[in-house]
């Protein structure tokens, strides 16, 4: 079936620094997503992207969506101790109404 | 406005009993899913419905099910419940085909010893 590979699999950073994670797939998707899951939560949504090249940002963070249509990725500016978590990446398919969700990337910041 | 609620939060089974996961949302969502979560391995989807009296499976359906006899609520039942089975459970649910916003409950742990 469809697999996204997410990576890194886990982060470790000082706060203040930038954080870029990444998600990529064999398959092309429509809609490309972020959600974040914080200890014992279900994951929120943090960006959602529709065409393929889109440049978006929520805050401090910024994702986009890959010109291929196969890839996304995600930066955090200036993190703060609040960014920790797990970040899931997601691609959506219009054609089979599926969501497929990466492996996710554990973020860890010291204060 | 409650969003999507879980119940249990917690759960210990012993193998072999069974039990049922309800899922109740309050925002009129067509779509509802669940999906377990284990470590590494992200979310994978369990069953899904598109609709009320509807249900399809997903990746990972053997050794659940599903029901939707309430447009609102959708139920996980295992019937003989397996270590294997030990994981974070997750409902879900969306507007509609296109809109991939997915709105999350906060989770059922389930252990299976």
């Amino acid at each position: 079936g469809q697999q996204l590979n997410q990576s890194p699999q886990s982060m470790f950073i000082q706060e203040g620094e930038d954080v870029s994670m990444n998600c990529t797939s064999s398959s092309i998707f429509n809609t490309w997503l972020w959600y974040k899951q914080e200890p014992g939560e279900g994951p929120v949504l943090l960006i959602a992207l529709y065409k393929a090249g889109e440049l978006t940002s929520n805050g401090r963070l910024t994702a986009q969506f890959g010109i291929t249509r196969k890839d996304s990725f995600l930066n955090i500016s200036a993190s703060i101790p609040s960014d920790v978590g797990i970040y899931f990446c997601a691609g959506g398919s219009s054609n089979t109404g599926k969501l497929i969700f990466g492996q996710g990337t554990t973020l860890q910041v010291k204060p | 406005n409650a969003g999507v609620t879980q119940t249990p939060k917690f759960r210990v089974l012993k193998t072999g009993q069974s039990m049922t996961l309800l899922c109740a949302q309050d925002m009129n969502h067509e779509y509802m899913y669940w999906y377990r979560q284990d470590p590494g391995m992200g979310l994978r989807l369990i069953h899904y419905s598109v609709g009320e009296g509807t249900t399809a499976k997903g990746e990972v359906p053997d050794g659940y099910n599903v029901s939707r006899l309430k447009k609102q609520n959708f139920l996980l039942g295992l019937e003989s419940a397996a270590p294997s089975q030990t994981s974070v459970y997750f409902c879900a649910s969306r507007t509609s085909w296109t809109d991939f916003g997915y709105t999350f409950g906060s989770g059922t742990r389930l252990t299976v010893v």
